[in-house]
């Protein structure tokens, strides 16, 4: 299986920084996505991170709001920008890792938006 | 447009106990499914992954089954621990390789 890590763990954040979390895998992986998990919620796709090309974001997320970057295929970051109390949430990592397609998530950053 | 339903969203149980819970998804054209565990402000552990030509998988005390036809999965754990207390999330992968999640249902196991 694979081995993600991500930074920070936890952050707590005035209104309308930004924050750039960071995941790392310890094997080149093809597909990888970040996930938010608001309070009391499941988990919502963000969007896919396309290794050396734009992310593919879902309905309701933008680039703007949340720029992706992934320069090869073990590291992504994710960056939640202008951010507001209801960006508050925990934000995963994860990846498809084999041909059986079993996924596998990060132990997320808790962000917290004041 | 695929919906993953959990049932129940909350169940607890004496220790020792088996216990089921339920997943539903409304389109039955999945790549497969896969059940997680998510501790309270904690990432997702993948538990059990069922191919969608697959009926079961086993690991351990857990089982899954996987009816594709009528839109259902079960994961069953036997003789229930309180470290088997947490949330457990049904996830189907849809055959254009989108995700989607159910709500989860939270476990406790009482000692």
């Amino acid at each position: 299986s694979a081995v993600i890590s991500q930074k920070p763990s936890r952050d707590i954040c005035q209104r309308g920084t930004s924050l750039t979390i960071q995941c790392q895998v310890d094997s080149q992986v093809t597909m990888m996505f970040w996930y938010r998990q608001q309070p009391g919620q499941s988990l919502t796709l963000i969007a896919t991170a396309n290794q050396g090309s734009e992310a593919t974001y879902e309905s309701g997320f933008v680039i703007d709001k949340f720029p992706i970057s992934r320069p090869n295929l073990t590291f992504s970051t994710l960056t939640v920008s202008n951010m507001s109390p209801e960006d508050s949430s925990i934000y995963l990592c994860s990846v498809v890792w084999d041909r059986r397609g079993e996924q596998f998530f990060g132990p997320g950053t808790r962000l917290t938006v004041l | 447009k695929q919906e993953v339903t959990q049932i129940p969203a909350a169940l607890s149980v004496p220790e020792g106990e088996n216990l089921v819970l339920n997943c539903s998804f409304t389109d039955s054209a999945i790549y497969n499914l896969q059940w997680f565990r998510q501790d309270p402000g904690k990432g997702l552990t993948s538990l059990l992954l069922i191919q969608s030509s697959q009926r079961e998988q086993t690991s351990g005390r857990l089982n899954a089954s996987l009816d594709k036809s009528s839109g259902r999965s079960t994961l069953y754990i036997a003789a229930s621990q309180p470290g088997d207390s947490a949330t457990y999330l049904c996830a189907v992968r849809r055959r254009d390789d989108k995700i989607i999640f159910g709500k989860g249902t939270r476990l406790h196991i009482l000692p």
